[in-house]
């Protein structure tokens, strides 16, 4: 079985300022790992994905994120934030690229200007 | 057009009735998936469809049941709509290459 655990269910950060939102999972096989942004009245967007190899993922919009199997974390950084960056943003795990995703709960980031 | 279109968009329903939420896509995939988002939970899943003759429970399936019409249509139906089933609904499809392309919700108001 697969869970996630995003700490922090909001995040303020100052416009130009490093965005670091956490993810910890669990998972009994070798996970994949994902994050997804989802903007106002709007679906899920894929922001990266790990599956296999390297451990620094580079996704959409200036986000990365690096696994990190002994810590079982996968946070996502990007190191200057925009306005429009404020959006809800969600860890998800799953044992492959279209097998059944399991979410955490969710982080919502709000950018100061 | 939407890779994955979701009808309708907004639905208020009352207690004790029976509503149809449903789902196209246009990827071609052979997986589909229904979610349900409630704030500060995530998603979680409902059901979930591997082909036509395939479906399968997810994590909260009660008071829920599903219909895979065809490869390209997965419906979600509440028999007996009740308000803790107020939620924004999501349909997704899935292939092993590209991950998950999601629908634009469905946001259903029991009262």
């Amino acid at each position: 079985a697969q869970s996630v655990t995003q700490l922090g269910s909001h995040v303020s950060v100052s416009e130009g300022a490093l965005v670091l939102l956490r993810c910890n999972y669990s998972s009994s096989v070798p996970p994949y790992l994902f994050w997804y942004v989802q903007y106002p009245n709007q679906g899920l967007q894929l922001l990266l994905k790990y599956t296999t190899g390297a451990t620094l993922v580079k996704g959409i919009n200036g986000f990365e994120a690096e696994f990190k199997k002994s810590e079982t974390s996968f946070h996502l950084t990007k190191p200057s934030a925009h306005m429009s960056d404020a959006a809800e943003y969600f860890c998800a795990v799953s044992r492959s690229n279209d097998y059944k995703l399991s979410f955490g709960a969710g982080t919502t980031v709000t950018v100061r200007a | 057009d939407a890779d994955v279109t979701q009808t309708p968009r907004n639905r208020i329903t009352k207690t004790g009735k029976r509503i149809m939420l449903e789902c196209s896509q246009t990827k071609g995939h052979d997986r589909m998936y229904w979610y349900r988002q409630d704030p500060g939970l995530g998603l979680r899943l409902i059901y979930y469809s591997f082909d036509v003759k395939d479906i399968n429970k997810g994590e909260i399936s009660d008071g829920y049941s599903v219909s895979r019409q065809a490869q390209a249509k997965f419906s979600l139906s509440l028999e007996s709509a009740i308000p803790n089933q107020t939620a924004l609904y999501f349909c997704a499809t899935s292939d092993g290459r590209e991950g998950y392309t999601f629908g634009s919700g469905t946001r259903l108001t029991v009262v």
